[in-house]
């Protein structure tokens, strides 16, 4: 199993650019999340699925959009960087049921500088 | 106010130390605990959760405290692998949304 996998692993764009972060899991887990982090400040939720076909805002939506294209995807896309979303992006994975630990799994994370 | 703080350190301790590091929460409806790992430019991962009755995993101990809204982590034996950032992590009652801290670095040195 590959576990959480995000494309892609660097991306510089200019101010006004568009770009989508992919992101897929192969442990058939239900929820899925779009954190980003930045230096001194916790991961921060951006954008969150609990199941297939749902989506909901997070603490930082604003500049993003989601799609849960299936169970194992889901993309954040950037419809026009600013310079203030330079972060690092990661995407994570859990299985939401009676009796689950709950645990996140991480995928590796995108670095995105807008410049 | 930060719902989740903790102390960003860096926290330099020779080999074989004991070290301890406290989080703090504000949200008193925060339900279920954890500490995550991150090394340098890497994801992050569970270490271990936190129970009200502490728990243990080798050299690791975790600790919580309702009443004080606080949760600890003790590493006992310091190895130099476990130097990476150490993130409190907690979660309300409801829905499975995670508040993270923004970590404790240690640094184990021989």
């Amino acid at each position: 199993n590959a576990g959480v996998t995000q494309t892609p692993k660097f991306q510089v764009l200019k101010t006004g650019q568009s770009m989508t972060l992919q992101c897929a899991q192969d442990m058939n887990h239900n929820s899925m999340y779009w954190y980003r982090q930045d230096p001194g400040m916790g991961l921060r939720l951006i954008y969150y699925s609990a199941s297939e076909g749902t989506t909901d805002k997070g603490e930082v939506p604003n500049g993003y959009n989601v799609s849960r294209l299936n169970k194992r995807e889901f993309s954040l896309r950037l419809e026009s960087a600013a310079p203030s979303q330079t972060s690092v992006y990661f995407c994570a994975s859990s299985e939401i049921s009676s009796g689950s630990t709950d645990t996140q799994y991480f995928g590796p994370g995108t670095r995105l500088t807008v410049l | 106010r930060k719902e989740v703080e903790q102390d960003p350190g860096p926290f330099n301790v020779p080999e074989g130390a004991t070290v301890a590091f406290n989080c703090t929460y504000s949200n008193s409806a925060s339900q279920s605990f954890f500490w995550y790992r991150q090394d340098c430019r890497k994801e992050p991962k569970l270490l271990m959760s936190v129970y009200s009755s502490g728990n243990e995993d080798g050299r690791f101990t975790a600790q919580l405290n309702r009443a004080s809204q606080y949760i600890s982590l003790l590493i006992r034996d310091s190895k130099l692998s476990d130097s990476a950032t150490y993130l409190c992590v907690v979660k309300a009652k409801y829905g499975n949304k995670l508040v993270f801290g923004a970590g404790t670095i240690l640094r184990v040195k021989s």
